[in-house]
């Protein structure tokens, strides 16, 4: 299996603190990618990244950042938790951006 | 954005049974992608398909681009094929992987 790693695989916190999630890879794949997965709304993208320190927003990246300063690793951060950031956030890495993508086992990130 | 629609959402079949899912897509595309979400979330790559046919034991895909549709055959149907299958395109003109709404299949004993 492609080696892709998310961290924390659960994380409990509270509104209005600041939550970061760790992606990493071994597969020295350019693109790297966060989605969250919520019922009703599917798979929906973050921010991606297209190379160190090469990031781009997606569809839904309000109260979102990330951060891309090694290959292996992206890192999303919620700058202020808010409950409706509730949700199953996962990481995908891709060779190029249009095909193979791999995913990780996903963080579930619950903000009380 | 092009769309992407899946049907049936949901398919309950028993074991030993064999299943046809399909993928409608709402503009030409090359780069197709089936996915199996099992039920304790993992998200699987099964298949890169821009056109023509692949198959990996089981399950088999083949993708008529022309026609804008795509089909996964699952055959024999095992209760650890239960869960949420998804087809994607890439968008490239919102640059982005657009899923269909899933098929939710469940396998009984």
């Amino acid at each position: 299996d492609a080696g892709i790693t998310q961290s924390p695989r659960h994380k409990v916190t509270e509104t209005g603190t600041p939550v970061t999630l760790r992606c990493h890879q071994t597969e020295n794949h350019r693109y790297m990618y966060w989605y969250r997965q919520d019922p009703g709304h599917g798979l929906r993208l973050i921010h991606y990244s297209y190379g160190v320190k090469d990031t781009d927003k997606g569809e839904v990246s309000d109260g979102y950042s990330v951060s891309r300063s090694k290959t292996e690793d992206f890192l999303l951060t919620l700058e202020s938790a808010t409950s409706s950031q509730t949700s199953v956030y996962f990481c995908a890495i891709s060779r190029q951006e249009n095909y193979g993508y791999t995913f990780g086992s996903g963080t579930r990130l619950t903000v009380v | 954005g092009i769309q992407v629609e899946q049907s049936p959402p949901d398919l309950i079949l028993q074991e030993g049974a064999n299943s046809t899912l399909r993928c409608n897509f709402s503009d030409s595309v090359n780069n197709l992608q089936w996915f199996h979400q099992n039920p304790w979330g993992q998200l699987i790559n099964l298949f890169y398909i821009p056109s023509g046919t692949k198959q990996n034991g089981r399950l088999s895909a083949t993708t008529v681009a022309t026609e804008r549709y795509s089909l996964l055959y699952i055959s024999s149907s095992q209760t650890t094929d239960s869960g949420v299958y998804f087809c994607a395109v890439f968008d490239f003109g919102n640059e982005k992987l657009t899923f269909g709404t899933g098929t939710r299949l469940t396998i009984i004993p």
